[in-house]
């Protein structure tokens, strides 16, 4: 089975600039997060849904960010204007909430974002 | 809210050896579950065990196993005959009835010939 699929790979771009993040959770999954990492902050999450519906978006930095999950195989992390301080890896994961509770979230490989 | 504690910033274990990765948390929460995540150089975020709370014995998966201890809130990670695609950074996360993984700020693991 594919796992979660996060694309670019890598993204460079300039100040001022749009930027997308696309996630493809794994099928049947039907919890979505988006972390972002840095050295100085480790691991954040940022918003998560569940069904397709944000649940919990305290995590978004500011207005700037914005997330959305159109359907249950696809979800977009948009970030508008860049700053050279949104610079991290993003990180998109996907879990099942089985009979017995919350189960382990799968990563995806991560968008490595440097803003200039 | 939910921490969990990660105090050793790095450790090194000889190839073969075992070793032990600390980790603490706190919760309100009643029904929760722990995993260890290993984070290669290459950033994967890779699942190594996971630990139901309302389940006394301890979680082994091949060399790694925990040593749970629910009520100091402590969740230990033991590697035993280390290798050395063993080496990267390791995560102890938490996670609630929220469903959101709370991280800690992760271990440095080298491993040494």
């Amino acid at each position: 089975d594919a796992g979660v699929i996060q694309s670019p790979r890598h993204e460079v771009t300039e100040m001022g600039q749009e930027v997308t993040l696309r996630c493809k959770p794994i099928s049947g999954h039907d919890y979505l997060f988006w972390y972002r990492q840095t050295m100085m902050r480790g691991l954040e999450l940022l918003i998560y849904f569940n069904n397709n519906v944000p649940i919990d978006d305290s995590g978004m930095p500011e207005d700037r960010f914005s997330a959305k999950m159109p359907n249950a195989s696809f979800s977009t992390l948009k970030i508008q204007p860049s700053e050279p301080r949104d610079s991290a890896v993003y990180f998109c994961a996907s879990s099942l909430r089985g009979a017995k509770g919350n189960q382990p979230q799968h990563f995806g490989d991560g968008t490595r974002l440097s803003i200039l | 809210a939910q921490t969990v504690t990660q105090s050793q910033p790095e450790m090194s274990v000889q190839e073969a050896e075992t070793v032990t990765l600390s980790c603490t948390y706190d919760t309100s929460e009643s029904d929760y579950y722990l995993f260890w995540y290993k984070q290669p150089p290459s950033r994967q975020m890779i699942l190594v065990i996971r630990q139901e709370a309302y389940k006394q014995q301890n979680a082994t998966e091949n060399r790694f196993s925990v040593n749970f201890q629910k009520a100091a809130k402590s969740f230990s990670l033991k590697i035993s005959d280390s290798q050395l695609g063993d080496a990267a950074m390791y995560f102890c996360a938490l996670t609630g009835t929220a469903s959101k993984l709370t991280f800690g700020t992760g271990t440095r693991l080298q491993v040494t010939l």
